[in-house]
């Protein structure tokens, strides 16, 4: 069964511009979370997605967006990248009915150097 | 508020030297405490979920614990393979999300 898979895997950015990144669930995983993770602050929650309705965001900026499709694939867009946007970038999937405590699995990430 | 405290946040062992993480918890209604663990440069990797207190799990070298306010993982004797950042994890009162700890960094020497 496949994992959770994020591409780009790495990616430099210069300040100003914007990137997308993209996340693929494991099949059957209809709730999509983002994570920023950083040395300093460790993982932080951006959003998560369930059927293709955003239904927590974390304290990021307006800058940082996402949104997920009809086959739960997920995307996260950040605007006018800044150098502290500088992160591992972690996408991760759950089978996310109610509110129980699904197990929520990871991908490898998306590394993004903004320079 | 809901927080998660993970000590120590570095821990240096020989090989074959047991040792236990502690990853302490505020949340009300816990609806699972989650154990990661993290290799350089890559994504958590998930290893156990605990739901209520004194429940166990096991998996190789290492056991997982759960009380009312903490959880242990015990690492029973090390292998160099077995050094990585160990997180844990909660998800806070009804919210889709996981808190997640600092995290210890495990380093086993031969």
């Amino acid at each position: 069964k496949a994992g959770v898979t994020q591409t780009p895997r790495y990616l430099i950015k210069t300040r100003g511009q914007q990137v997308t990144l993209s996340c693929s669930p494991i099949s059957g995983h209809r709730s999509v979370s983002w994570y920023q993770q950083t040395p300093g602050q460790g993982l932080q929650f951006l959003f998560e997605y369930f059927s293709e309705t955003q239904r927590n965001k974390g304290n990021f900026p307006g800058r940082f967006s996402g949104r997920q499709f009809s086959n739960s694939r997920s995307e996260m867009n950040v605007s006018t990248l800044e150098l502290g946007d500088s992160a591992l970038y972690l996408c991760a999937s759950s089978l996310g009915g109610g509110d129980s405590g699904n197990t929520i699995y990871f991908g490898e990430g998306s590394w993004l150097t903004v320079v | 508020e809901d927080q998660v405290t993970q000590s120590p946040e570095a821990l240096r062992l020989q090989e074959g030297e047991s040792s236990s993480l502690n990853c302490s918890y505020t949340v009300s209604g816990l609806r699972g405490l989650f154990w990661y663990r993290q290799d350089p440069g890559k994504g958590p990797e998930f290893l156990f979920t605990l739901y209520s207190a004194g429940e166990e799990k096991e998996k190789e070298r290492l056991k997982a614990t759960l009380t009312k306010k903490e959880s242990f993982l015990h690492i029973t004797a090390p292998k160099p393979e077995d050094s990585a950042t160990y997180l844990c994890a909660v998800p806070p009162s009804n919210d889709y999300k996981l808190s997640f700890g600092a995290g210890t960094t495990v380093t086993v020497r031969a």
